[in-house]
């Protein structure tokens, strides 16, 4: 079985200051994990993706994750957040030792806001 | 040219009506899917669709009938809809399981 728990629900952020939105999981094989962003209105978006190759993960618009086994964590950061980050967040787990599918697990979402 | 692209983009019915909402890709993508998210943002994942064989979500009700007349194009065929079918459906693909995957804009159901 697979989880995933987004720990903040709501993070709120001043322009330039920076971004920590946090993600656990919990896989029963070994997992690719994502993070995904959603524009008001809008579909899902590929961030970054992790899958076994190196642990450090860089994205688009200058987000990274890091891949921690030993803390089953991959929280998202980013070094100065903008305003057009203001976005829900989804971080997602997949379990490749499962056969039905890409059955993708997704937490819950973190809603970011950025003050000016 | 929208990679996955759904329509309609707002639906507004009445309890016990039938709907569809369509969903294309033009990704040259071999798996389709179907996800609802409802108003807490929670997604869900209803169905998949990979080379011809459906994967169905056991916990979907069976007035949710997904029909594929290719592998570029995955419909969501809703029966005697209601008010709990209120949310937005996110039809999405991927080139293979274990990729990452590309959603449509969503489509937002509104049962009255």
């Amino acid at each position: 079985a697979q989880s995933v728990t987004q720990l903040d629900s709501h993070v709120s952020v001043s322009e330039g200051t920076p971004v920590l939105l946090r993600c656990n999981y919990s896989s029963s094989y070994s997992p690719s994990l994502f993070w995904y962003v959603q524009h008001p209105n809008k579909g899902l978006q590929l961030l970054l993706k992790y899958t076994s190759a190196a642990t450090l993960v860089k994205g688009i618009n200058g987000f990274e994750a890091e891949f921690k086994k030993s803390e089953t964590s991959f929280h998202l950061t980013k070094p100065s957040a903008h305003m057009s980050d203001a976005a829900e967040y989804f971080c997602v787990v997949s379990d490749r030792g499962r056969n039905a599918g890409n059955m993708l697990t997704f937490g819950g979402g973190t809603r970011l806001m950025v003050k000016p | 040219d929208t990679a996955v692209s759904q329509t309609p983009k707002y639906l507004v019915t009445q309890m016990g009506n039938d709907k569809s909402i369509k969903c294309e890709q033009n990704l040259g993508h071999d798996t389709m899917y179907w996800y609802k998210q409802d108003s807490k943002k929670f997604l869900k994942i209803m169905f998949s669709y990979n080379n011809k064989e459906l994967i169905i979500n056991e916990t979907v009700p069976n007035r949710f009938s997904p029909k594929s007349p290719d592998k570029a194009h995955l419909n969501l065929h809703i029966n005697s809809l209601e008010l709990g079918d209120s949310a937005v459906y996110f039809c999405a693909s991927s080139q293979q399981t274990d990729s990452p995957l590309h959603f449509g804009n969503g489509t937002r159901l509104t049962v009255t």
